[in-house]
């Protein structure tokens, strides 16, 4: 099936430095998609983006989060400065469309743990 | 807010033998429903989609929703080891602007002995 490419699938960083997980989605859709998920708990919704915009962000998106699809490269989610409660694997996901119907396509996740 | 739970948390079965698992949401509004599979370390992989009350059947999984008890189940048929993973529900809502927001129950580990 389609498929969703995250890199790097691991990353170990200082508490304070930033960091840039990348998603390379899949190559037709539209709709990105960044979640969360904290080692033993449910995954949890951070942010969609659409036409170089996000549309919907939870309150786990804090303002040392961004994300940005500079011309049609990599889907990236920044943080800076990280904090310890950051560490969670995280999951990109793309979909054609938005609405009833449709499947969102996730990665394997990047794993960030942050000391 | 929506609040998805899966039960039970784990589950053995033996192969070939019928695998039922079970989702329950909070939101009677909610439309939108996928079941997902993550084996470990890799990503998720959606294994069936339903939208309206009743079942569908993708291969050897069969969703089975009735919203007006605020379920929807996951049958799995004949299960073979390689389908020991992590199932995970997936609810979203038309009225969240159909963009997709999914609220994710915390899974249940299948564990298929052959």
């Amino acid at each position: 099936g389609p498929k969703v490419l995250q890199i790097p699938s691991h990353q170990i960083i200082d508490m304070g430095q930033m960091v840039t997980l990348n998603c390379d989605p899949v190559s037709n859709h539209l709709y990105f998609y960044w979640y969360k998920q904290i080692l033993g708990q449910q995954m949890e919704f951070l942010v969609n983006f659409y036409n170089g915009k996000v549309m919907e962000k939870s309150k786990l998106f804090k303002d040392q989060f961004s994300v940005e699809r500079p011309d049609g490269s990599y889907f990236t989610l920044k943080i800076q400065p990280t904090a310890l409660e950051d560490s969670a694997v995280y999951f990109c996901a793309s979909s054609l469309v938005v609405g009833p119907g449709n499947t969102l396509y996730f990665g394997e996740g990047s794993r960030l743990i942050v000391v | 807010q929506q609040k998805v739970q899966q039960s039970p948390e784990s589950l053995t079965v033996s192969e070939g033998a019928m695998a039922s698992l079970n989702c329950t949401f909070s939101d009677r509004s909610s439309d939108n429903f996928r079941w997902y599979r993550q084996h470990s370390g890799k990503g998720l992989e959606v294994l069936v989609s339903i939208f309206s009350d009743g079942e569908k059947e993708e291969g050897s999984f069969t969703a089975h929703l009735n919203r007006a008890s605020l379920h929807v189940f996951l049958h799995i048929r004949e299960p073979q080891p390689s389908d020991s993973a992590l199932y995970l529900c997936a609810v979203s809502m038309r009225a969240t602007g159909g963009n997709n927001k999914l609220t994710f129950g915390q899974g249940t580990v299948l564990s298929v002995i052959p």
